[in-house]
């Protein structure tokens, strides 16, 4: 069975901090998919990043960067200089070849101005 | 915008009514997964539809089923409502069932259940 963990529930930053989240996941496929997902209060999962599991680069976009190490299971999300519109629930996913996905509880972020 | 809708945004039902949910998957997408998503949790998976048949299913009951249509739209359809049905109900599509590099799952704005 899948599991992924977000053991960070609720994170509260002054504009402009940087910020990182933690994901921490098992499974037992050799070949899984890593997923950030960012929910604003709106509802939809609006999508950040999918990582292969064979590809441990890590990954800068923007203010956004992922730190995938699979020796330890974890594909943790950094911020860097945190805007307000950051503000949102972050969820961290995996799923096999099937793209059928699990997801960890997530984390609110919270970015005061 | 991810090019996936649903419908509708926001309905609230009485216990033991039926719903209709619906969703449009993203050009080109032909696998359509529904997820359940309650208040403070993240998203859990019901089922998967691919070629207009069940590809897979998550842990939750019969009263929980879906069609797929030969545009690959989908419907999620829930009977005898129960109060912890209740929740976000969110429709993601993909280009195919399977994960090689390149294909990616995106989300709809999702449909807010409430059963009173």
């Amino acid at each position: 069975a899948q599991k992924v963990t977000q053991a960070q529930t609720e994170i509260s930053v002054v504009e402009k901090e940087d910020v990182t989240l933690d994901c921490v996941y098992e499974t037992r496929d050799t070949t899984y998919y890593l997923f950030w997902y960012k929910q604003p209060p709106s509802g939809e999962l609006v999508f950040l990043i999918r990582r292969n599991s064979f590809d441990e680069q890590n990954e800068i976009s923007g203010r956004y960067s992922w730190n995938f190490q699979k020796s330890t299971s974890s594909f943790n999300f950094t911020i860097t200089a945190s805007q307000v519109v950051d503000s949102a629930v972050y969820f961290c996913a995996l799923t096999g070849a099937n793209s059928k996905l699990t997801f960890g509880k997530g984390i609110t972020l919270s970015v005061r101005p | 915008e991810t090019g996936v809708t649903q419908s509708p945004t926001h309905l609230i039902k009485t216990r033991g009514q039926q719903v209709t949910l619906r969703c449009s998957s993203q050009s080109g997408h032909n696998t359509v997964s529904w997820y359940q998503q309650a208040l403070g949790q993240g998203p859990q998976f019901i089922f998967q539809y691919y070629r207009e048949e069940e590809n897979g299913r998550g842990n939750f009951p019969p009263r929980f089923s879906g069609l797929q249509f030969p545009n690959y739209s989908s419907e999620l359809n829930v009977n005898a409502l129960e109060l912890d049905d209740s929740a976000l109900y969110l429709c993601a599509s993909s280009r195919i069932p399977r994960m090689p590099t390149g294909n990616t799952i995106y989300f709809g704005e999702g449909s807010w259940l409430t059963v009173v």
